[in-house]
């Protein structure tokens, strides 16, 4: 049964960097399409990048090109996000999620748990 | 970049109606493309994916339909446990956009 679990809640300056972190379990991180979504308080779903399970490419969205690394530790099956020059708009929940087992797109359906970020001066 | 968009972004239905819920892509997407439930608090859900694929222990109440650019998803008869919101995604290539979303609540 593969399984995400995220980093806790942060709270951050902004300007300043922030850096999440999602353990697979189950499967290794190079056997699933591992994506990044985000929701802010009260709006929609909003995806930011992934890599393709069909061909492990990476994926982002243009909207955060420049700002967002996308990283993972293969050793501890545990992907990173981090988002840099953060802005008050920044603030949301920050979900890491399976779209698939290689080579397919929504063979499965796992989320983690959702990680707050909340960005104030 | 293809942009989706949702219809309506609201809607109130008594128990046992049936609701559908229109994505429209700017450009043609194919079958590729994805439905969530999400309800109030709770993670996004999986519902469908090929735009009429149900994900196992989907209730057969659900069904999607489309392609190429316009896109439905129905449900039969409106349950009180189908309250939430429900978004469609595209994923034939890069960016894996959402719609805007659809609430669907109960009268």
């Amino acid at each position: 049964q593969v399984q995400l679990v995220q980093s806790g809640t942060e709270v951050k300056k902004p300007g300043a960097s922030v850096k999440v972190s999602c353990k697979v379990s189950g499967h290794t991180l190079t056997e699933v399409g591992l994506h990044w979504v985000r929701q802010a308080p009260g709006k929609g779903l909003e995806w930011m990048g992934g890599s393709d399970p069909e061909d492990g490419e990476r994926l982002f969205a243009q909207e955060f090109r420049g700002r967002v690394t996308m990283t993972e530790d293969t050793s501890s099956d545990t992907a990173y996000m981090e988002l840099s020059s953060l802005r008050s708009e920044d603030t949301a929940t920050y979900y890491c999620a399976i779209f698939g087992i290689r080579p397919y797109y929504f063979n499965v359906d796992v989320w983690g748990q959702g990680t707050t970020v909340t960005v104030s001066s | 970049d293809i942009q989706m968009t949702q219809s309506p972004s609201s809607l109130s239905a008594s128990v046992g109606d049936r609701v559908t819920i229109t994505c429209r892509a700017s450009q043609g997407i194919g079958n590729y493309l994805a439905w969530y439930q999400q309800k109030p608090g709770k993670v996004p859900k999986l519902l469908m994916y090929g735009a009429s694929t149900l994900m196992s222990g989907v209730p057969s109440r659900f069904s999607g339909a489309g392609f190429g650019t316009d896109f439905t998803l129905s449900i039969s008869s409106l349950q009180p446990e189908d309250v939430a919101t429900y978004y469609c995604q595209k994923y034939n290539r890069a960016p894996l956009t959402f719609g805007g979303g659809t609430k669907v609540e109960i009268k």
